[in-house]
C-alpha cells in the first residue's frame, strides 16, 4: 500500500500571499489530520477531517482552513501568510480511532 | 485540556546500551491512547509503539518497550541494544479514545554514540 503523500514538499511564499497544501491519505483511510511543526511551538494540531466533515479543530486563527474531498484527499489553505507561518506541515491519515500514519510533510517558508 | 510533558530535551546512549525516555501526561479521562513517535532528520514521523490505556500489560515492539503507569500518568520508552539508526527526535503523544487529535510532548533528541 502506498503511504501518505503530501505535495508540494517545499514551498516559498511571501507575506500576504496564500498557499494551498495537499494530502493524499493511505487508500481506505477516511480520517485526515493536519499538524504544524515549528521549533518554538513544537507539534500542534490544526484540524481533522473525516468523511468530508471537519471533526475537530485546533487553536489556530481563521486564516487556516481545510477541506476534504469525497476520495478522502485533503487540502489545507493558509491565507494572508505571516512570517510565523513558516513551518513543517504534516498530514496524517488513519482508519478510525487507531494509529495515525504521517506523510513526509510540506516545508513552507514565508519571506 | 490534555498536556504531555517530556522533561529530557536531549539524551545520549552508547551503541548496544539501553536508554529510557520519560513522558508524563495529564488527563481526566480514563480511556485513551499513548504513542511514541520517532522523527529522524528526514522529518518523517514513524510510529514506534502504542499503548491503550485500558490494557494493563506494557506494550513491546522488538527492542522497544514501554513502562505505562496509569495512576502516575507516566509513559516511558525503553530502547534496548541501541543502534545508530535509533538516533532521532522522539515524541510522546496522547490521543483521546475517540477522534484523531494527537497532543504531543516537546520531544527528546536521542543521540547514539558508536
Amino acid at each position: 500500500k502506498a503511504g501518505v503523500t503530501q505535495t508540494p514538499r517545499y514551498l516559498i511564499k511571501t507575506r500576504g500571499q496564500q498557499v494551498t497544501l495537499s494530502c493524499s491519505p493511505i487508500s481506505g483511510h477516511r480520517s485526515v489530520s493536519w499538524y504544524q511543526q515549528t521549533p518554538g511551538q513544537g507539534l500542534q494540531f490544526l484540524f481533522e477531517y473525516f468523511s468530508e466533515t471537519q471533526r475537530n479543530k485546533g487553536n489556530f486563527p481563521g486564516r487556516f482552513s481545510g477541506r476534504q474531498f469525497s476520495n478522502s484527499r485533503s487540502e489545507m489553505n493558509v491565507s494572508t501568510l505571516e512570517l510565523g507561518d513558516s513551518a513543517l506541515y504534516l498530514c496524517a491519515s488513519s482508519l478510525t480511532g487507531g494509529e495515525q500514519f504521517f506523510g513526509p510533510g510540506t516545508r513552507l517558508t514565508v519571506l | 485540556a490534555q498536556t504531555v510533558t517530556q522533561s529530557q530535551p536531549e539524551m545520549s546512549v552508547q551503541e548496544a546500551e539501553t536508554v529510557t525516555l520519560s513522558c508524563t501526561y495529564d488527563t481526566s479521562e480514563s480511556d485513551y491512547y499513548l504513542f511514541w513517535y520517532k522523527q529522524p532528520p528526514s522529518r518523517q514521523m514513524i510510529l514506534v509503539i502504542r499503548q491503550e490505556a485500558y490494557k494493563q500489560q506494557n506494550a513491546t515492539e522488538n527492542r522497544f518497550s514501554v513502562n505505562f503507569q496509569k495512576a502516575a500518568k507516566s509513559f516511558s520508552l525503553k530502547i534496548s541494544d541501541s543502534q545508530l539508526g535509533d538516533a532521532a527526535m522522539y515524541f510522546c503523544a496522547y490521543k483521546r479514545e475517540y477522534g484523531n487529535k494527537l497532543v504531543f510532548g516537546a520531544g527528546t533528541i536521542l543521540r547514539v554514540k558508536s
